[in-house]
């Protein structure tokens, strides 16, 4: 079974420009988080969809947007990109049948660098 | 608000040395707690959860509400064991987990 796949898996832009985060999940699995992770805030939650829903939201600014497909693939987006958003995003997929049940399965990353 | 403290950043050990890696989390719920890891080049992967009360790769963790924390802890440890390790809380309603800073375990031969 094929894992996650996140594409790209780096990427460079400049300051002001979007970029656009795709996710393809483990087949079966609805779920799909995203986190970004930094040196200095480690891993931080960005939000998590099910079934096309955005069921969560962390603490980022607006410009950090995501939606879900009906075939559970993802994609996030962010807006007018700062230097601060240079990170590594990851998405993680998980199956809830029954419950969650703490196991997230992740991808290897987009790696943002923003100059 | 949840938090999850790992006050380790780095923990060196030798081969066959015992290892700890503190957690501790506030949280005014019932907690969910988890242990994830990530060896070089690898994914970051599940190691072990509380609720299962298992021992994965010689690894396990007490839940202790009592002090608010969950610590991993190995008797003996191995070269394969030097990875980056993250300890997890879980909230419900969203598959949302909260990590700790990570601690990087170095196992000296």
């Amino acid at each position: 079974k094929a894992g996650v796949t996140q594409t790209p898996r780096y990427l460079i832009k400049t300051r002001g420009q979007q970029v656009t985060l795709s996710c393809s999940p483990i087949s079966g699995h609805r779920s799909v988080s995203w986190y970004q992770q930094t040196p200095g805030q480690g891993l931080q939650f960005l939000f998590e969809y099910f079934s096309e829903t955005q069921r969560n939201k962390g603490n980022f600014p607006g410009r950090f947007s995501g939606r879900q497909f009906s075939n559970s693939r993802s994609e996030m987006n962010v807006s007018t990109l700062e230097l601060g958003d240079s990170a590594l995003y990851l998405c993680a997929s998980s199956l809830e049948r029954g419950g969650f049940t703490g196991e997230l399965f992740f991808g290897e990353g987009s790696r943002l660098t923003v100059l | 608000a949840q938090r999850v403290t790992q006050p380790e950043k780095l923990l060196s050990v030798f081969k066959g040395a015992p290892v700890e890696l503190k957690c501790n989390y506030s949280y005014s719920g019932s907690p969910e707690l988890f242990w994830y890891v990530q060896y070089s080049r690898q994914r970051l992967q599940l190691l072990l959860r509380h609720i299962s009360r298992e021992s994965i790769k010689g690894f396990t963790a007490d839940l202790n509400k009592g002090e608010t924390s969950f610590h991993l802890k190995k008797p003996f440890a191995q070269e394969e064991d030097s990875a980056m390790y993250y300890c997890a809380l879980y909230k419900a309603a969203g598959n949302k987990l909260t990590f700790g800073g990570g601690t990087r375990v170095l196992v000296k031969p």
